[in-house]
């Protein structure tokens, strides 16, 4: 049911550049700020980009976020293996007067 | 620093009604700068946003569980609370609550609470 699509998976080398994408519309992502959070299976999700490109505190510099249009991406420079993880991005439906999270991206260090 | 910690049954019949509650510690619940959310995963599958709730008492509510979802909140206890009516095996997952900052279209999750997982039996 989910209104953000996001590819299904993502990998890459340590040290190497990954990006993960994540489709919305009109009502979502290009009316309403978007948000990124990182989850190692079997813990909770944790904020990792708010309001499209801010890093909480003690979130590495090598994660970096933008938005155009309808449309908001994550990426990952200088990749580690402490990132392997899903990753999910989140923004408010004006249509569904509802939060809405995307599809969620494994994201493995081969 | 704040925490949340759910709590509530880990096992409820199908056609029952499921309850939680979220203890939050380390700041006020009534600050009136946060809302406070239920976000559900069921295993092995994404996030879905539930709902949020105002310290005023107004709410949010996901419209594919509106019918069946109530938050409420305890100022007096610190605590805010989910009922799901009607369960039923696609209701079973593991359970969050968390703050939200930044206004209720604009905000993010920014403290989550370590997750309960609830099973509903037939």
């Amino acid at each position: 049911q989910s209104v953000l699509t996001q590819p299904p998976s993502a990998s890459g080398t340590p040290g190497q550049r990954v990006t993960i994408s994540c489709s919305g519309t009109s009502s979502n992502i290009g009316r309403h700020p978007v948000n990124w959070y990182q989850q190692v299976p079997g813990t909770a999700p944790q904020l990792l980009i708010f309001t499209n490109n801010q890093r909480p505190s003690g979130v590495p510099a090598r994660f970096s976020a933008s938005t155009s249009g309808t449309s908001a991406s994550l990426a990952i420079s200088g990749l580690q293996s402490e990132d392997e993880a899903d990753y999910y991005c989140a923004s408010w439906d004006d249509s569904l007067n509802g939060g809405v999270f995307g599809t969620g991206t494994k994201v493995t260090v081969l | 620093q704040v925490q949340l910690q759910e709590s509530g049954p880990g096992l409820v019949k199908a056609s029952e009604t499921l309850s939680l509650t979220c203890t939050v510690s380390g700041g006020s619940i009534s600050s009136g700068s946060s809302y406070w959310g239920w976000i559900r995963q069921p295993p092995g599958k994404g996030l879905e946003w539930i709902g949020s709730i105002y310290y005023s008492g107004t709410t949010y509510y996901n419209p594919s569980l509106k019918s069946r979802v109530t938050i409420s909140i305890d100022t007096s206890k610190n605590q805010f609370s989910l009922e799901l009516t009607s369960v039923t095996a696609s209701d079973m997952a593991v359970y969050y609550c968390a703050r939200q900052r930044g206004g209720v279209r604009s905000g993010y999750h920014d403290y989550w609470g370590q997750g309960s997982l609830v099973t509903v039996s037939s």
